[in-house]
């Protein structure tokens, strides 16, 4: 089956404590991306990546690193959460300039 | 740059009746259009898109959408809404020189018995 994965799909932790959010998709997509969606606000994108080794800032990208250096996976990593990244995360796949195919959903709770 | 406008945060609607979910554009040259549906506690589902060609492309569910370009819009619609068709509703748009996909706040459609 077609399909983006996410783990976790929720996690509780508290501010200053690194982790990695990750994602991976079995479509053989080229294009990557994470996206933070809040209530009133939409879904904003974190970073994006058009393919292995090549990744680029989304309009929310301060707090979080991602890596590429597998084109199924693109985890996200925060490396000192603090209480403001607390979100519903959603990591996507789409081949060139079609629609995305969405994962689960990841919500994070930084404390 | 390029954004999107979803006016209304939500949009109330009897069963049967139709519907029309509104989004607004800007963005320079030739836009790729999506909409998106998410039902309680999913990710997104893709609908339908447009790329070029005909301006009413038919998607998932039953729905449909138009492209208006002197407008810059793209609304999406159902002649016969159900029940089950409450969710919130994102457009995005993707200009076809790049990749970044820019969404809309999300409109919430509630469709009553």
């Amino acid at each position: 089956e077609a399909q983006v994965t996410q783990n976790p799909r929720y996690l509780i932790t508290v501010t200053g404590k690194k982790l990695t959010v990750t994602c991976s998709q079995n479509m053989n997509h080229e294009y990557m991306s994470w996206y933070r969606q809040d209530p009133g606000l939409g879904l904003r994108q974190i970073y994006y990546s058009m393919n292995v080794e090549v990744t680029d800032k989304g309009d929310v990208p301060e707090g979080y690193k991602v890596s590429r250096k597998e084109k199924r996976n693109f985890p996200l990593i925060l490396e000192s959460p603090s209480p403001n990244q607390t979100s519903l995360y959603f990591c996507a796949s789409s081949p060139p300039f079609g629609p995305g195919s969405f994962g689960p959903g990841t919500r994070l709770t930084v404390l | 740059a390029q954004s999107v406008a979803q006016p209304e945060d939500q949009v109330n609607v009897a069963e049967g009746n139709p519907l029309t979910v509104k989004c607004t554009y800007s963005v320079s040259g030739n836009p790729y259009l999506f909409w998106y549906v998410q039902y309680p506690n999913r990710g997104l589902q893709f609908l339908l898109k447009y790329i070029t060609g005909d301006n009413l492309v038919k998607g998932s569910y039953g729905f449909e959408a138009e492209f208006n370009k002197s407008q810059t819009s793209f609304h999406l619609k159902k002649p016969s809404a159900l029940v089950s068709d409450s969710a919130l509703y994102f457009c995005a748009v993707r200009p076809n020189s790049g990749y970044a996909l820019n969404f809309g706040k999300g409109t919430s459609l509630l469709v009553t018995p």
